[in-house]
């Protein structure tokens, strides 16, 4: 059973639309972590939260929003989607000995 | 400004090979030096893991070697299997709340 889960798997949307990307935990950590996996860039992270109602600001974080609602619940909000943002995005927790647990990704396609 | 680098971005080895991986970073602070790997459809999973402490890290067939003075780190895959084939991502971690990712190594391991 997935300890970090995404939804959707796969998503389309126009350039404008909105978009949102959820993540649920189930191992109870307190950092979380949205990333975005490009070719030739590896994975870069947006935003990260270390608990509910927390949010920091990651390494690319144009165009993105986030919000922590629980401690399980961490979401990715895009509200003016561009082709730019087209990419596989990771949802991670992380762990007392530093160790980053991912999902199973979203891949986002904007038209 | 890539804090971690990766070489090569492809790697092609026989069955039963050592494959080898390498990674440099930028900034002395950091301590911590995990690999991930990656197989297709799927999120990043830990492989082995090393502190700057240590200059080696031994599990199974993995080993990693670490030169603190020279910023550089290695990961040997001996005994290459085809399920080896994955892409690597090398990562660095201050003690912060931030991981740095290399842009990661495609390795195929070929029968």
């Amino acid at each position: 059973e997935a300890a970090v889960t995404q939804s959707p798997r796969n998503k389309v949307t126009v350039t404008g639309g909105n978009v949102t990307l959820s993540c649920r935990q189930t191992n109870s950590h307190n950092y979380m972590y949205w990333y975005r996996q490009d070719t030739g860039h590896g994975l870069r992270l947006i935003h990260y939260s270390y608990g509910a109602g927390n949010l920091q600001i990651g390494d690319v974080p144009d165009g993105y929003k986030a919000t922590r609602t629980t401690q399980e619940d961490f979401f990715l909000l895009l509200e003016l989607a561009s082709p730019s943002q087209t990419s596989l995005y990771f949802c991670a927790t992380r762990d007392s000995a530093e160790t980053l647990y991912f999902g199973s990704g979203t891949r986002l396609t904007v038209l | 400004q890539q804090q971690v680098r990766q070489s090569p971005q492809s790697l092609t080895v026989w069955e039963g090979e050592t494959a080898i991986l390498n990674c440099s970073y930028e900034n002395s602070a950091f301590d911590y030096f995990p690999w991930y790997q990656q197989f297709p459809g799927e999120g990043p999973a830990l492989l082995i893991a090393i502190r700057s402490v240590s200059d080696k890290k031994e599990d199974g067939r993995f080993t990693i070697f670490f030169n603190k003075r020279e910023k550089k780190l290695s990961l040997h895959i001996t005994d290459s299997q085809p399920g080896d084939s994955a892409t690597y991502f090398c990562a660095a971690y201050t003690g912060y709340q931030n991981f740095y990712f290399g842009k990661g190594t495609s390795l195929t391991v070929i029968p």
